[in-house]
């Protein structure tokens, strides 16, 4: 069984600082998908990523990066120099190859100060 | 492209009534779905649509209905609302049902069950 784990509920951070947000995740799958979506305080879910189980190559989009490792089952998310409009709730999800389902975690809270 | 549509953004039902809640959108996109997104929980699948006439069940499809006569619209309905069904609903959408297909999100519906 498909299975997301996101172990942090709740994190906080003080502007600036770089924040690492951790999703590792169960599948028997050999071919599979791993996203992350960002929900802000406005409550919409916003595509950030998507990463096939073929590449793991990390990917950095600005401040943004990500690090996948099937060796471990992982697929973290970094913010680096972290923004108060960085808060937001972050869900890690992981889709089946032959059919979008979407297995989500339960996501992890980011605080950011000023 | 206005995206995913869903109204209204905002229901407060009492124990047994029914309603229905809209998605539409304007994408030509072939699969549909929906969840819902409970605190601590992530987000579940309710209800998804490979195409237009071609609807199945989800992780948690008790106590709703879906229909798909349109590519555009899928709508979710609510037969007997239970306070268990209080919850924030999502629909969303994607081009194809392949894992690889990123799902666009609507804003959400949030619904409260008296």
């Amino acid at each position: 069984a498909q299975k997301v784990t996101q172990a942090q509920t709740e994190i906080s951070v003080v502007e600036k600082e770089d924040v690492t947000l951790d999703c590792v995740y169960e599948t028997r799958d050999t071919t599979y998908y791993l996203f992350w979506y960002k929900q802000p305080p406005s409550g919409e879910l916003v595509f950030l990523i998507r990463r096939n189980s073929f590449d793991e190559q990390n990917e950095i989009s600005g401040r943004y990066s990500w690090n996948f490792q099937k060796s471990t089952s992982s697929f973290n998310f970094t913010i680096t120099a972290s923004q108060v409009v960085d808060s937001a709730v972050y869900f890690c999800a992981l889709s089946e190859a032959s059919f979008n389902k979407f297995y989500f975690g339960s996501g992890t809270k980011l605080n950011v100060k000023p | 492209n206005a995206g995913v549509t869903q109204t209204p953004k905002f229901q407060v039902l009492k124990t047994g009534q029914s309603m229905t809640l809209q998605c539409a959108q304007d994408m030509n996109h072939e699969y549909m779905s929906w969840y819902r997104q409970d605190p601590g929980m992530g987000l579940r699948l309710i209800h998804y649509s490979v195409g237009a006439g071609i609807t199945d069940q989800g992780e948690v499809p008790n106590g709703y209905n879906v229909s798909r006569s349109t590519t555009e619209d899928f709508p979710l309905r609510l037969l007997s609302a239970a306070p268990s069904q209080t919850s924030v609903y999502f629909c969303a959408s994607s081009y194809g049902a392949s894992g690889s297909d990123t799902q666009y999100f609507g804003p959400g519906t949030r619904l409260t069950v008296l």
